[in-house]
């Protein structure tokens, strides 16, 4: 089984540049999250779709980040314009979601190492 | 809201000590919980988990959790650490009846000395 896809692995840019990251989860996962996971800390969620619908995105800075889910697979996150402290790990992870109940249980891709100068 | 506390950031052990890493979650109903590992250069990946039952789960590679739901605690053990352990854990949990949001505490850095 193919695991969730990540690109790119790492992406360096200055301030008020933008940038985008790929995210394709496992195949027949309904459930897609990107966390920000910043030195040091843990993941902390940014979008939480459910299929092609946004289920949380209330930790989300909407002036600046985007997501979008098309189609209910892959997804995109859009960072424009980058700022210092957007320097982070972005996580893509995906669940499945089994009698209808998502029961959290993550599988997560490489990460996007971001880093902003 | 949810939210979980790791109460060690940094631990540093000799092969074959014990290791016990505390969690202690905050939610108001029934939770699913999770130890997450990140080995160095890999990506985040199940430990194990909680959802109901038997509440001491084991996981992979000897590690065992144990679910006290009067302490809102989910503590992550192991009797006999290898330096292949060193690695980032990470303890999430994820409410059920409404809310769906895995949150995660800061993890804890393990370094085993061989």
């Amino acid at each position: 089984e193919a695991g969730v896809a990540q690109s790119p692995r790492y992406k360096i840019i200055e301030k008020r540049q933008s940038v985008a990251f790929w995210c394709n989860p496992i195949s027949g996962h309904a459930t897609l999250y990107w966390y920000q996971q910043i030195l040091g800390q843990g993941p902390k969620l940014l979008i939480q779709f459910q299929n092609n619908g946004v289920v949380d995105d209330s930790q989300l800075p909407k002036d600046r980040f985007s997501a979008e889910r098309l189609k209910g697979v892959d997804s995109t996150l859009k960072i424009q314009p980058a700022k210092l402290e957007d320097s982070a790990v972005y996580l893509c992870a995906s669940s499945s979601s089994s009698s209808g109940e998502n029961t959290g249980e993550l599988f997560f891709g490489e990460g996007s190492r971001l880093t902003v100068l | 809201a949810q939210s979980v506390s790791q109460h060690n950031h940094h631990v540093i052990l000799s092969e074959a000590a014990s290791l016990e890493l505390g969690c202690n979650y905050s939610y108001g109903g029934t939770v699913n919980l999770f130890w997450y590992v990140q080995y160095p250069g890999q990506h985040l990946q199940l430990l194990l988990k909680y959802f109901s039952g038997d509440p001491l789960v084991k996981g992979i590679k000897g590690f065992e959790a144990e679910f006290i739901k009067s302490k809102f605690s989910f503590n992550l053990r192991k009797p006999s650490v290898q330096w292949s352990d060193t690695a980032e854990y990470f303890c999430a949990v994820n409410g059920r009846g409404g809310s769906y949001i895995p949150t995660f505490g800061r993890g804890t850095s393990l370094i085993v000395h061989p």
